[in-house]
């Protein structure tokens, strides 16, 4: 079993449309969860950030943490053509120099 | 600009040889990074460099060699040891100190390919 699960897609919705990504993962002791995009052929670029549990809002993206439940959303408010990307979790331990783990990606796209 | 970048954007491997993949960083970033991507896998950590002259093998490391002379600069040669080469490889830096390396700034990748 992997230690962070991620459907790959891909997930086509109409432009406007709520999106919702997730993933799980089996390691108790990650504390920092991250959300990357990354465009075709493009390096990721970190979205958002979350230490621990709960919410954190930027704009049209919101990301949240359930520890208890070891799973993690990102959801996408009106969603726009431009959002169509690969979105990468990431999460890692506490502590110093840790290892980043990812997932391995789901496809976005949004139709006009 | 800050930023990363790597070069070249596409490359070719010819059975034997090996080829280096060039990342230079601008951001003053202590710790650097390279990491291979795969259709259908996450990003795999190969080798990572926390400060200058010292370096650390990743998940993958064999057939793969670095060097980290330069803060600036951290090189990776994919060796003739490495036998299925193909991926996308993304180098990456970040700050280091407690809980920063999690925000990762990458280049834009180089693909390589075997002829």
């Amino acid at each position: 079993q992997k230690e962070v699960e991620q459907d790959p897609g891909p997930l086509s919705v109409p432009e406007g449309a709520i999106v919702s990504l997730n993933c799980t993962y089996s390691n108790s002791a990650f504390q920092y969860f991250m959300w990357y995009r990354q465009y075709s052929r493009k390096g990721p670029e970190l979205l958002m950030y979350t230490y621990s549990s709960g919410n954190k809002e930027d704009g049209r993206f919101t990301a949240q943490v359930d520890k208890s439940s070891k799973y993690i959303s990102l959801f996408i408010r009106d969603s726009q053509p431009s959002d169509s990307a690969t979105y990468l979790c990431a999460m890692r331990n506490s502590g110093g120099y840790q290892k980043v783990t990812f997932g391995i990606g789901t496809k976005l796209q949004v139709i006009p | 600009d800050g930023g990363i970048t790597q070069s070249p954007k596409y490359l070719f491997r010819k059975e034997g040889q090996n080829v280096t993949l060039s990342c230079e960083q601008n951001l003053n970033h202590d710790a650097m990074y390279w990491y291979r991507q795969d259709p259908g896998q996450g990003l795999r950590l190969i080798y990572y460099s926390q400060i200058v002259n010292d370096f650390q093998k990743g998940d993958i490391a064999e057939g793969y060699s670095v060097s980290r002379e330069k803060k600036e600069s951290f090189p990776l040669t994919v060796t003739s040891a490495q036998k299925n080469p193909t991926a996308f490889y993304l180098c990456a830096s970040s700050a280091t100190g407690a809980s920063t390396n999690e925000k990762l700034f990458f280049g834009s990748g180089t693909q390589l390919s075997v002829l």
